[in-house]
């Protein structure tokens, strides 16, 4: 079943492109930073993370990318596929010495073959 | 598969009724995170458990509980439900208290 509402904003790429999906975080003081992947009727899956102290980091077709002057953290998939195609929620973490996650609304990439 | 067992999957039950929600964490993990995903709220954290003791709490209501066994394994109790507690329920679990988290499949809560 659907796991999420029905008015996210939806990003719709063509198999093969780059993907850039955005999210804008609310807390200054936060140190660090998640990017999930919720397939239907799945629970969210870690894709990759951040520290506060970096302003990018790659992992194998995704790159986390962090602007911390204006609180913007965003996430490149390279070479879209169609399984690929899920909602994507950023999350960062409030709580010190333990993880307090607050999720954003999420992003629908849809990708079409 | 993350490692992480829900159940039940599915749960259709009345207003005003109680209901528990059983999470199994991987093998040696001892935090647990309880999330809540609803359509007009998205995904909130409600609780963190970390070796049987409370570590954090979310935007959980006076009317939800939970609780970490020895074991670590963990419960989510709901009672007097509202229609507006439908949604899913994740647990997701980690190793410490600050390491990368996995979630289960989820709960679906039908609230009728």
């Amino acid at each position: 079943g659907e796991s999420v509402g029905l008015h996210l904003p939806t990003l719709s790429v063509q198999e093969g492109d780059n993907s850039i999906i955005n999210c804008a975080y609310s807390n200054s003081a936060s140190d660090y930073f998640i990017w999930y992947k919720q397939e239907s009727g799945k629970g969210p899956q870690f894709i990759i993370d951040i520290r506060s102290n970096m302003d990018k980091r790659q992992g194998q077709r995704v790159t986390v990318l962090l602007n911390k002057t204006v609180k913007h953290l965003s996430l490149q998939i390279a070479a879209t596929q169609p399984g690929d195609s899920a909602v994507y929620f950023c999350a960062e973490n409030m709580g010190t010495g333990f993880q307090k996650l607050v999720f954003g609304t999420g992003t629908r990439l849809l990708v079409s073959p | 598969d993350s490692g992480v067992t829900q159940t039940p999957k599915h749960l259709i039950t009345a207003t005003g009724q109680r209901v528990t929600l059983r999470c199994s964490p991987r093998s040696g993990d001892l935090s647990v995170y309880w999330y809540q995903q609803s359509l007009d709220q998205g995904l909130q954290f409600l609780i963190h458990y970390y070796n049987g003791e409370e570590r954090a709490k979310g935007n959980i209501l006076e009317r939800f509980s939970a609780q970490q066994f020895p074991d670590l394994h963990s419960e989510l109790n709901l009672s007097s439900l509202e229609l507006g507690d439908s949604a899913l329920y994740f647990c997701a679990s980690s190793s410490g208290a600050e390491d990368e988290q996995y979630f289960g499949p989820g709960t679906r809560l039908t609230v009728t």
